[in-house]
């Protein structure tokens, strides 16, 4: 079954660092063709994809928010970090950490935590 | 503003079909596949057409998608009060090199 869990802060100031982990169970990252993205949802807008990792370490980020995304991964520990830096209130929303897999030809989310709801005060 | 467009809103009662659009371009749903995803508030999202047309197992043969050019559609047919729920095309960009998600539909079940 495979299941993953955000954790990190609710809270977090203009400015500041959010540092956002996934802890995951039921696959491994480093199996050929995983990856595991970071989809976020701010109130009232739409998804917005922001960053993935993959099983051989390649990264991939959005390309407005490239200056301020890091994604790492702990294969051992089953682990993704997202980090992004300089928050501001319109960051606040629901960061989702996300399975991605090749199904058929096509990359698809597959399998999403619950979401971690992030607010950042001015 | 969403690079993929859906209308906002969709409607209908049970037993009806329904429709949802998502236009895009040459750069994202012209040369890559659509995948659709449904959401409901408080809960993880979940995929219910990939790859244009192809549904997960699991998810009900009431749910149909297809893709001409550079739009793409997902159409519910016998609709259900449980369809309720916020709908999202998605495909990879090829100009942006990233994932996009369309702008989001809202179906409501009258």
């Amino acid at each position: 079954q495979v299941t993953l869990r955000e954790s990190g802060p609710a809270l977090v100031k203009s400015t500041q660092t959010l540092t956002l982990t996934c802890t995951f169970s039921g696959f491994s990252l480093g199996t050929y063709g995983m990856r595991v993205s970071w989809i976020r949802q701010s109130p009232g807008k739409a998804l917005e994809w922001l960053a993935h990792i993959d099983w051989d370490d390649d990264e991939f980020y959005r390309s407005s928010l490239k200056t301020r995304l890091t994604i790492s991964k702990d294969t051992s520990k089953n682990r993704v970090v997202l980090e992004m830096t300089n928050m501001d209130p319109v960051d606040t929303g629901r960061y989702y950490c996300v399975r991605v897999r090749d199904m058929a030809g096509t990359w698809i989310f597959d399998h999403w935590g619950q979401g971690a709801w992030v607010t950042v005060s001015s | 503003q969403s690079v993929v467009t859906q209308s906002p809103s969709a409607s209908g009662t049970p037993g009806q079909r329904v429709s949802i659009s998502c236009s895009g371009s040459t750069f994202n749903i012209g040369e890559n596949s659509v995948n659709w995803y449904q959401l409901f508030p408080g809960a993880a999202p979940r995929l219910v057409i990939y790859k244009n047309d192809q549904r997960p197992s699991g998810v009900p043969d009431r749910f149909s998608g297809s893709k001409s050019g550079t739009s793409a559609s997902l159409a519910i047919f016998g609709l259900q009060s449980e369809d309720e729920a916020d709908y999202y095309c998605a495909s990879w960009d090829d100009r942006l090199h990233g994932w996009i998600f369309g702008s989001g539909t809202k179906l409501t079940v009258l």
